[in-house]
């Protein structure tokens, strides 16, 4: 059964630094990753989609790298905002329609003005 | 264009009772998919609908249905509630039925379950 693992699970950085979401997985044979942004309350809002056969993808101060082979995928946000406070989930889709997405418990992440 | 729509917003029921929740998928979308998020943990998956058939269902009981209507729109129903199922109710769509493309997710129905 694939698990899901999201360290850490929450982190307060001042604003304008760099820091890197850590998500782990526990079958590498899957078909894709995705990271998501859940606001307080909210629904989850797409951010970066990586299939299995990428290495990384960009979105504007986003950055999402995949190492499949280990388990593990990193989010990069650059100069962090205020406003990019908020959980961040890590999915990944293992295939077979029983499963749908498998997600971590997320990182809740506060930036300080 | 909108995104994926959910209704009704909040939800209060009592142990027992029955409720069906709504979800609209953007325009063009033909799978909708439900995932229940309890406080503090990720979603879990509970059912994908293409095309009006059942592709997948999760581990959940029996007491949870769904099905998907000719314009793509889907209902989920949860019979005889239970404290547990007290969550926020999440509704994703996307263009076919497979997970290989990004999943757009709707802004939740939260239950609350006395």
């Amino acid at each position: 059964k694939q698990e899901v693992t999201q360290i850490p699970a929450a982190l307060s950085v001042p604003e304008g630094e760099n820091l890197v979401l850590n998500c782990s997985f526990t079958d590498s044979a899957i078909y894709n990753l995705q990271w998501f942004r859940q606001d307080p309350g909210k629904g989850l809002t797409s951010l970066l989609l990586i299939q299995s056969s990428q290495r990384e993808q960009t979105s504007g101060r986003l950055n999402a790298s995949l190492d499949k082979s280990s388990g593990r995928s990193t989010l990069y946000i650059a100069a962090s905002q205020p406003g990019d406070s908020a959980t961040y989930l890590c999915a990944v889709y293992s295939g077979g329609g029983a499963d749908g997405l498998t997600f971590g418990k997320g990182t809740h992440l506060i930036i300080q003005p | 264009d909108a995104g994926v729509t959910q209704s009704p917003t909040h939800l209060i029921k009592t142990r027992g009772q029955q409720v069906t929740l709504r979800c609209s998928p953007i325009s063009g979308h033909k799978s909708v998919s439900w995932y229940q998020q309890v406080l503090g943990q990720g979603p879990q998956f509970i059912f994908q609908y293409y095309e009006k058939e059942e592709r997948g269902r999760g581990n959940f009981p029996d007491r949870f249905s769904a099905r998907q209507f000719p314009n793509y729109s889907s209902e989920l129903n949860v019979n005889a509630l239970l404290l547990g199922d007290s969550a926020l109710y999440l509704c994703a769509s996307s263009l076919g039925d497979r997970y290989q493309e990004t999943q757009y997710f709707g802004p939740g129905t939260r239950l609350l379950v006395l």
